[in-house]
């Protein structure tokens, strides 16, 4: 069935470091992928989203390249700031359904 | 513009006993969508409900069942609670329930079982 696999955390860089976070999935048909951020206490937020294959999607800085060859989704920010901290989760929407497929997460937390 | 309101933000029950979960979605939005989110873990699908029927359905089991409402809002109905029904329920609505017409999720309630 459809999955994401997601790297795990947590993950603690300093201010203007670059960010990788690597996401992988597994998935029949072709689905569409996203990046969403979860700030303490809050809900889940679109960061970015990618509907076909080598679509580049991108927001706030934040960067991911839907490779179907590589079934891979990473996320990456040139340079991160203090305000980036909060976890981040790679999903799959299903094209089967209208449901999504979550990693289980990665804590980010940026350092002065 | 409101976006998801879930109440209650936080509630506390005993094993055995049931509870109630509610959302109303965004304005425009006639989809809602619940999901579970244990502590640690990405939230994973309950079901989803549209035109007031329950329309998909994840692997959970019958304890776990929804209603939705003529103004689109919803409600999420937990039986027989189990320790391991601790959580965060998200609750998160759309037009239509397609993805590509984007998803708004809300803050969540925060449910303990003790």
């Amino acid at each position: 069935g459809d999955s994401v696999t997601q790297m795990e955390g947590p993950v603690t860089l300093s201010e203007e470091a670059f960010l990788t976070i690597n996401c992988t999935y597994t998935a029949t048909g072709y689905p569409s992928l996203f990046w969403y951020v979860q700030y303490p206490g809050e809900g889940l937020q679109l960061l970015l989203k990618a509907t076909k294959a080598d679509d580049k999607g991108s927001n706030k800085g934040f960067e991911a390249t839907y490779r179907k060859e590589t079934t891979s989704f990473h996320l990456e920010k040139g340079s991160v700031q203090v305000s980036d901290s909060a976890v981040y989760f790679c999903a799959l929407g299903s094209n089967t359904g209208n449901q999504f497929y979550f990693g289980t997460g990665t804590s980010l937390t940026v350092i002065p | 513009d409101a976006g998801v309101t879930q109440s209650p933000t936080h509630l506390i029950k005993t094993r055995g006993q049931q509870v109630t979960l509610r959302c109303s979605p965004k304005s425009g939005h006639d989809t809602v969508s619940w999901y579970q989110q244990a502590l640690g873990q990405g939230p994973q699908f309950i079901f989803q409900y549209y035109e007031e029927e329950e329309r998909q359905r994840g692997n959970f089991p019958d304890r776990f069942s929804g209603h939705q409402f003529p103004n689109y809002s919803s409600e999420l109905n937990v039986n027989a609670l189990l320790l391991g029904d601790s959580a965060l329920y998200l609750c998160a609505s759309s037009f239509s329930g397609r993805l590509s017409y984007g998803y708004t999720f809300g803050s969540g309630t925060r449910l303990t079982v003790v």
